[in-house]
Parts: C-alpha cells; sequence; structure tokens
C-alpha cells in the first residue's frame, strides 16, 4: 500500500524560507514509473498545484511560483522536498504531497494527509 | 489562480442526478485528458476519475466523466449523503506546461 507523509514546521516568518518533506513508502520513488508533485490550497479556497519531480532530476513548477519554488529527492530517505523561499502570508495553506502517475495518464494517486503551514512574524 | 471553471455549487436530493461542469481551452482540456477528484470535508483530495472517464478501483459506479471540446462533465447518479464534498477537474496544461485545476464545486445532498 502506497503511502506519503508531509511534514515540516507549522510556522514560518514572512521572507523565509518554507521546507516541507513529503516521506513515501509502499514504493520507490526511484521508480521510473512516476512523477511526485506537490500541491497548496488555502483554507476555504481551491487547489492549486505547485510543481513535480521525476527520478532524472527533471522537474515543471507552476509559473506563478517558478522563480521562489525548489522540488528535489532523496532517494536514500525515499523522500520529496519542497521549498518555497520569500514567502508571505499569502503562502499560508495546507500542502499536499502526491504520487503523480503521468507516464500512465492515472491521475494523482494517492494523496498525503495534508500539513498546514501559516507564514506570520 | 484557476483557469477550468466550474460552479461554486451544486444540489440534489438523495437519489437525484447531480451533474458539474468544468469549462477551460484548447491547451488543457481540448488537448489532454481530464481528472476528477473528490475532497471530503477535512480530508485530502481523493482520485475519482482519471483519463476523461475512467474509474479507479473501489470509486462507485454512480460517478461518471465525460467530455466534448474544451469541457468536461462530471455525473453522479443516485445521490448519497456520503457525497456531500468538493470536487474538483484538473488537466494538463501545455501552453503552461503545467497542472491546472477548477475552481471547485461544492456538492450538497438536500
Amino acid at each position: 500500500q502506497v503511502q506519503l507523509q508531509e511534514s515540516g514546521p507549522g510556522l514560518v516568518k514572512p521572507s523565509q524560507t518554507l521546507s516541507l518533506t513529503c516521506s513515501v513508502s509502499g514504493v520507490s520513488i526511484s521508480s521510473e514509473s512516476y512523477y511526485w508533485s506537490w500541491f497548496r490550497q488555502p483554507a476555504g479556497k481551491g487547489l492549486e498545484w505547485i510543481g513535480r519531480i521525476y527520478i532524472s532530476g527533471s522537474t515543471n513548477y507552476n509559473p506563478s511560483l517558478k522563480s521562489r519554488v525548489t522540488i528535489s529527492v532523496d532517494t536514500s530517505k525515499n523522500q520529496v522536498s519542497l521549498n518555497l523561499s520569500s514567502v508571505t502570508a499569502a503562502d499560508t495553506a495546507v500542502y499536499y504531497c502526491a504520487r503523480d502517475q503521468q507516464l500512465a495518464l492515472n491521475g494523482f494517486d494517492p494523496w498525503g494527509q495534508g500539513t498546514l503551514v501559516t507564514v506570520s512574524s | 489562480q484557476s483557469v477550468l471553471t466550474q460552479p461554486p455549487s451544486a444540489s440534489g436530493t438523495p437519489g437525484q442526478r447531480v451533474t458539474i461542469s468544468c469549462s477551460g481551452g484548447s491547451s488543457n482540456i481540448g488537448s489532454n485528458y481530464v481528472y476528477w477528484y473528490q475532497q471530503l470535508p477535512g480530508t485530502a483530495p481523493k482520485l475519482l476519475i482519471y483519463k476523461h472517464n475512467r474509474r479507479p478501483s473501489g470509486v462507485p459506479d454512480r460517478f461518471s466523466g465525460s467530455k466534448s471540446g474544451t469541457s468536461a462533465s462530471l455525473a453522479i447518479s443516485g445521490l448519497r449523503s456520503e457525497d456531500e464534498a468538493d470536487y474538483y477537474c484538473a488537466a494538463w496544461d501545455d501552453s503552461l506546461s503545467g497542472y491546472v485545476f477548477g475552481t471547485g464545486t461544492k456538492v450538497t445532498a438536500l
């Protein structure tokens, strides 16, 4: 059974860098079958795709966030990481990671439970 | 910013058929597969429909998807109280080289 779990600081100060980790179990992130994506959802609002990474290191980012986002993998820990720099209150949201079955065009499945990040001084 | 447009809400009595629309453009729905996600209150999204109209294992057959041109639809036949949730459409956008989501539709069983 594939499971994903997001973790990281729940509170980040404005102008600092938000750093989150997605721990994956039940499948190797080194698998050539999948991408790994990050999303966010401000309270009461819709979903926004942040970006994704493939095991080769290839990445795609949302153009609206591209200048501030870095997604990376740690194969030794089977983890995917998200860094978002120069955060403001507008970056306050629940952040999710998900397996991206792009190669088979089968959608995002499964998702992690999400982690709330608040940007405040 | 959401590139795909959905109605903010939809409702029906238990047993009724409810349909949600998702309007996009040639660079997303018009040329790529549409996906639907269900988000129950306080939980993470869950894949409901992939490749326009296919259901993952475990998704009831009362959920169905379709696509025509640059729009897509999700239908819930025989609405049940446990279907009360937010529903989002999504697709790859060739112009943005990324995924775009719909604005989301809240479904209520009256």
